[in-house]
């Protein structure tokens, strides 16, 4: 596609349910990149992907939030039994590669709103 | 710890304005700054990209500039437009370890440009 697509656009869920979060990545690109983004925060990262290579999970907030990329493509972010302080705006970006100087470009978000 | 701060948090200016947009780090090893503008309902979109060996970048009517020794950007609008009315984010990418690919985003500036 032309640019990284997100879906759902939109969520809201109950407390305590399992959620599914989907990004496609621009064709091409090897790097993917999860981000969160809280009501009046900046964007935290949450985990990379780069090619093959081991993922870095550096930035899941806890074991509820998980992650799979099958190749170079379609990645799934997972968050479970969810919480309130779940609620966040998830963004996801990729790049050509995973170096600084290649640009990351952005989906539109999947707004999550645990009740 | 790296962190990105970013004053104002708001600003209302009227179209024609030129207006300064302020960008700290507390740590003075970075590999890159970026500049991104988000949109309601739209993921960011990269402005400019400076290197940790550059000055400054330009693109239109913005200009971004990079002060390593004080830890400071500057994102510089010109004769700003109704249509500057976003979020703008800055980003760093630290140059410690293996991570460049990470960025550190502050929380943000939302404009707004009234006519």
């Amino acid at each position: 596609g032309a640019g990284v697509s997100q879906s759902p656009s939109n969520k809201v869920t109950e407390k305590g349910k399992d959620v599914e979060l989907r990004c496609d990545p621009i064709s091409g690109h090897t790097a993917l990149y999860w981000y969160r983004q809280r009501l009046g925060q900046g964007l935290e990262f949450l985990i990379y992907f780069q090619g093959n290579s081991a993922p870095d999970k550096s930035g899941l907030p806890s074991d509820r939030f998980s992650a799979e990329r099958t190749g170079e493509s379609v990645s799934t972010l997972t968050i479970q039994r969810t919480q309130q302080e779940d609620s966040a705006v998830y963004l996801c970006a990729s790049s050509s590669r995973g170096l600084a100087e290649k640009t990351q470009y952005f989906g539109p978000g999947t707004r999550l709103l645990v009740l | 710890k790296q962190e990105v701060t970013q004053i104002p948090a708001a600003l209302s200016v009227p179209e024609g304005e030129n207006l300064v947009l302020n960008c700290s780090f507390t740590d003075s090893a970075i590999y890159n700054l970026q500049w991104f503008r988000q949109d309601p309902g739209k993921g960011l979109t990269s402005l400019l990209l400076i290197q940790s060996s550059q000055r400054e970048q330009t693109s239109g009517r913005l200009n971004a500039s990079l002060d390593k020794s004080s830890g400071r950007s500057t994102l510089y609008i010109a004769a700003s437009q109704p249509g500057d009315s976003a979020t703008y984010l800055c980003a760093v990418s630290f140059d410690r370890g293996s991570t460049l690919w990470r960025l550190y985003f502050g929380r943000g500036t939302q404009l707004t440009v009234w006519p």
